[in-house]
């Protein structure tokens, strides 16, 4: 079973730059999340989605993040404009569906350097 | 909201000493999930406990639950340096998960 795709790996930007990442999860999960991981502290959710729907996005800052997931499949999250606090890695994850069974699949990670 | 709270933050032991985390939080905990994060790498589930007082194993690990559903213990018995990591609890509650800070589990040289 093929995991979770996130692309690209690493980015190096510079501040007030935009920026896209790409997650492809684990083939029929409906629930994707997007985090973000700042060196030494734990994944912090930005975003979940319910297929094309989002179920949480309370801590996703609005005013500069935006992320979608059109045919309820692939999704991506992009930032614009760029601050140097938003290095961290960017982690997506997938489970089956919403459900207190199930769990995540996390990709690799896209990790964000803003400089 | 719901806050998950794990300590200690870092823990160092020698090879072969055991290492515990603990995970708790003010309100019900509804399933606890735990997590590895290996240094550069992803979290990866470990294991899910649904019951009041559920005591799980996996080899060396031994998950545990609390009767009052408010705390859960992770503890490794005879660590080896493949156990070095981040052990993230996460509650899965609301078909959300509320993380825990981690706990960096360090084996000194």
């Amino acid at each position: 079973e093929a995991g979770v795709a996130q692309s690209p790996r690493y980015k190096i930007i510079e501040k007030r730059q935009s920026v896209a990442f790409w997650c492809n999860p684990i083939s029929g999960h409906a629930t994707l999340y997007w985090y973000q991981q700042i060196l030494g502290q734990g994944p912090k959710l930005l975003i979940q989605f319910q297929n094309n729907g989002v179920v949480d996005d309370s801590q996703l800052p609005k005013d500069r993040f935006s992320a979608e997931r059109l045919k309820g499949v692939d999704s991506t999250l992009k930032i614009q404009p760029a601050k140097l606090e938003d290095s961290a890695v960017y982690l997506c994850a997938s489970s089956q569906e919403q459900g207190w069974d199930t769990e995540a699949f996390f990709g690799q990670g896209t990790r964000l350097t803003v400089v | 909201g719901q806050q998950v709270m794990q300590i200690p933050q870092y823990q160092h032991v020698q090879e072969g000493e055991d290492f515990t985390t603990y995970c708790n939080s003010s309100t019900t905990l509804s399933n606890i999930q735990w997590y590895k994060q290996r240094p550069g790498g992803h979290p990866v589930f470990l294991i899910q406990l649904v019951k009041s007082g559920e005591v799980k194993k996996q080899k060396r690990l031994t998950f545990q639950f609390g009767e009052a559903k408010k705390n859960s213990s992770l503890h490794i018995t005879a660590t080896q340096t493949t156990d070095v990591g981040t052990y993230f609890c996460a509650d899965n509650s609301n078909y959300q998960l509320i993380w825990g800070a981690g706990t960096k589990l360090i084996i000194k040289p």
